[in-house]
């Protein structure tokens, strides 16, 4: 089965920029989503269509894919943005998540 | 603006079934996929599956087939998720999410199942 896979933990300073990144076969090939998630607190889609930002979306989170890489760039990170994030990409009729990525905001 | 309201918190023993509902507020639900994610206690998300509301075709994860089915009733703009046999492992927060351009934009308030 099609797998992805993310850093388990990123750590960054506030007003740095984090990057995180999630690799699968071929994943160029396909669209691939993101999206932030704060304890107690449903998902949130940040990034769609790999670089597309839904309304109402901070213009500081960006996306792009290519070969076997995707990645998110939030710019001038804040302690807001502290939350797991999770890449996401279809397999033919079946939809798949990456592991998640903890981001810290020291 | 899509609303999606979910069903409330079960208690469950195991090897019982749990079943929980979607209901989608939006002018057609019939244009929409629904999908049902869950993240057990400390664990990623997990897709389990999901349906197009046009024609009721599902497709569901290699992990949970069999044990899993996703249903809608487009007259109540609702769609439900059915899982049998459950176990410890089954227990966490379940979400639906409406998907369209392949990501999911709108996501439900989340179902808390224990089982035990």
């Amino acid at each position: 089965s099609y797998e992805l896979t993310q850093p388990p933990s990123l750590s960054v300073s506030p007003g740095q920029t984090a990057t995180i990144i999630c690799s699968g076969d071929n994943l160029g090939n396909t669209y691939v989503s993101w999206y932030q998630h704060k304890p107690g607190q449903s998902p949130v889609l940040v990034i769609h269509q790999d670089n597309k930002r839904p309304s109402g979306i901070n213009e500081r989170f960006s996306g792009s894919s290519s070969g076997n890489t995707a990645t998110l760039t939030i710019s001038g990170t804040q302690a807001l943005d502290e939350a797991d994030y999770y890449c996401q990409a279809w397999d033919t009729s079946t939809v798949v998540f990456g592991g998640g990525t903890k981001l810290t905001v020291l | 603006q899509v609303q999606v309201v979910q069903s409330g918190a079960e208690v469950k023993k195991p090897g019982a079934s749990v079943k929980l509902s979607c209901k989608v507020s939006a002018d057609r639900f019939t244009r929409y996929a629904i999908h049902w994610v869950r993240q057990a206690p400390g664990q990623s998300l997990q897709w389990m599956g999901w349906i197009n509301a046009a024609n009721g075709n599902t497709a569901y994860s290699e992990k949970l087939q069999g044990r899993l089915i996703i249903a809608r009733d487009t007259s109540a703009s609702t769609a439900y998720m059915a899982l049998s046999i459950l176990t410890s492992e089954d227990a966490g927060v379940y979400y639906c999410a409406t998907s369209t351009l392949q990501a999911f934009d709108n996501w439900g308030q989340g179902t808390l199942v224990t089982v035990s």
